[in-house]
Order: structure tokens, then C-alpha cells, then sequence
């Protein structure tokens, strides 16, 4: 079964248009993570936010803000009036503490296939 | 502050060659991790690092091979290079995941052709 579901694949919108990508995430833990990651055409990664389970307060940074909803276990990203520099590949994440080698545990990082948003001018 | 570097930044491969992908990271970061990313994808753990001298397998080791001998340092070996691992490599590390807390910091990847 898909852990981290986003169902838009690709999304293209006009520049100062509010857009939101959507994020579903499967889960047993009642402790994890959540994270968003931008991918410009560039290719590098770029970690955007982290969410705790048990912090279901929505966040704003500037034009971005992410709505985390436990009850559908949604995890949603929305842009802001737009800008062709938004264009990229959206990544949601969900990061579950593991066990691994000698009993140390690492957060196994889960991403959706993504969201690719096109911003045209 | 460099963060996470990886090189090379391009690779072809013939069938069969082997190579070494090299990753560093000056964040004094316990934990390093090997991704690929296939085309239209999201990434997927090959190998994971909790610390010099420990690593352990992630969702699709087969093909690879690690080592950390460093904190610094995460290299990962391509042993007879085949078709199937076209694809871009980061590499990422994170301090020591308390509950999975903290967020990985991606290099800026490898793309690998096998031809």
C-alpha cells in the first residue's frame, strides 16, 4: 500500500494564482514526521517543513502554508499568489523512527511520487 | 558552509563497469543515506549510516555496496553496473534521528546512465 499518497501529478497555474498540493499519508505510528521538499528543474532538494504528529497547528511562512489534519491524515501544501520561481517538483515525506543495525534507530523517510507545478507567466 | 557534497555530478557507465559514488558532509551529521530517484519518482532508500563503521540495508540494496569508515564520508560502490540502476543518486545525512525528528540535507545528486 502507498504510505504517502499525492494525487496530483502535475498542476500548472497562472502566475498570482493560489494553488495547494495535496499529501496523504499512511501510518500505525503514533509518533512521526512529516516533511515537504522542493525540487526546482535544478535537481538538488530543498527541505521546505517538518510537522510533528502531535502538532496539528497550521504553519505560514511568506506566501506558503501547509494545513496538517490528523483525523484525515492529510498533510496539504498551499502557494500563495503564485510565481514562476514556485515551478518544481513537490515532494511530501514521511519520516517513521526505525530500528535498524544494534538497536539504533533512524527515521525511514518515505516520499510520495510527487507534484509537478508549473507557474506560467 | 559546504553541507552535503556529492561527485561526481554525471556518470556513464558501461554494462558490467564499476564505480564509486563519493559523499561528504562537514555537518558532523551521525546519520548518511544513499537514495535513487527514478524518473517520475520519489526516492528510495538504498543504504542508511547510523555512525563510522555501522551501515545497514535500506528498501532496494541489491547492486550496491557501502562504507563509512568516517563521519564525514558515505561512498557508494556500483559493483558490475547494470542497465536497471540508471537513475540520479543523493545522498543526505541528519543528526542522530531521535524519533525520526530531523530533517535529512539532500546533496545535489548524481545522474547515472548504464549503457
Amino acid at each position: 500500500a502507498q504510505k504517502v499518497t499525492q494525487a496530483q501529478t502535475e498542476i500548472s497555474v497562472v502566475e498570482k494564482e493560489d494553488v495547494t498540493l495535496d499529501c496523504v499519508y499512511e501510518t500505525r505510528d503514533t509518533t512521526y514526521y512529516l516533511f515537504w521538499y522542493k525540487q526546482p528543474p535544478s535537481g538538488e532538494l530543498v527541505f521546505l517543513i517538518r510537522r510533528n504528529s502531535f502538532d496539528e497547528q497550521n504553519e505560514i511562512s511568506g506566501r506558503y502554508s501547509w494545513n496538517f489534519q490528523k483525523s484525515t491524515s492529510s498533510f496539504n501544501f498551499t502557494i500563495t499568489a503564485s510565481q514562476v520561481v514556485d515551478s518544481a517538483v513537490y515532494f511530501c515525506a514521511l519520516s517513521e523512527a526505525r530500528v535498524g543495525w544494534g538497536g539504533t534507530s533512524y527515521g525511514k523517510l518515505t516520499f510520495g511520487q510527487g507534484t509537478i507545478l508549473t507557474v506560467h507567466p | 558552509n559546504a553541507g552535503v557534497t556529492q561527485t561526481p555530478k554525471f556518470r556513464i557507465l558501461k554494462i558490467g563497469q564499476s564505480m564509486t559514488l563519493q559523499c561528504t558532509q562537514d555537518m558532523n551529521h551521525n546519520y548518511m543515506y544513499w537514495y535513487r530517484q527514478d524518473p517520475g519518482m520519489g526516492l528510495k532508500l538504498i543504504y542508511y549510516s547510523v555512525g563510522a563503521g555501522i551501515t545497514d540495508k535500506g528498501e532496494v540494496p541489491n547492486g550496491y555496496n557501502v562504507s563509512r569508515s568516517t563521519t564525514e564520508d558515505f561512498p557508494l560502490r556500483l559493483e558490475l553496473a547494470a542497465p536497471s540502476q540508471t537513475s540520479v543518486y543523493f545522498c543526505a545525512s541528519s543528526p542522530q534521528a531521535l524519533l525520526a525528528t530531523y530533517e535529512q540535507y539532500f546533496g545535489p545528486g548524481t545522474r547515472l546512465t548504464v549503457t
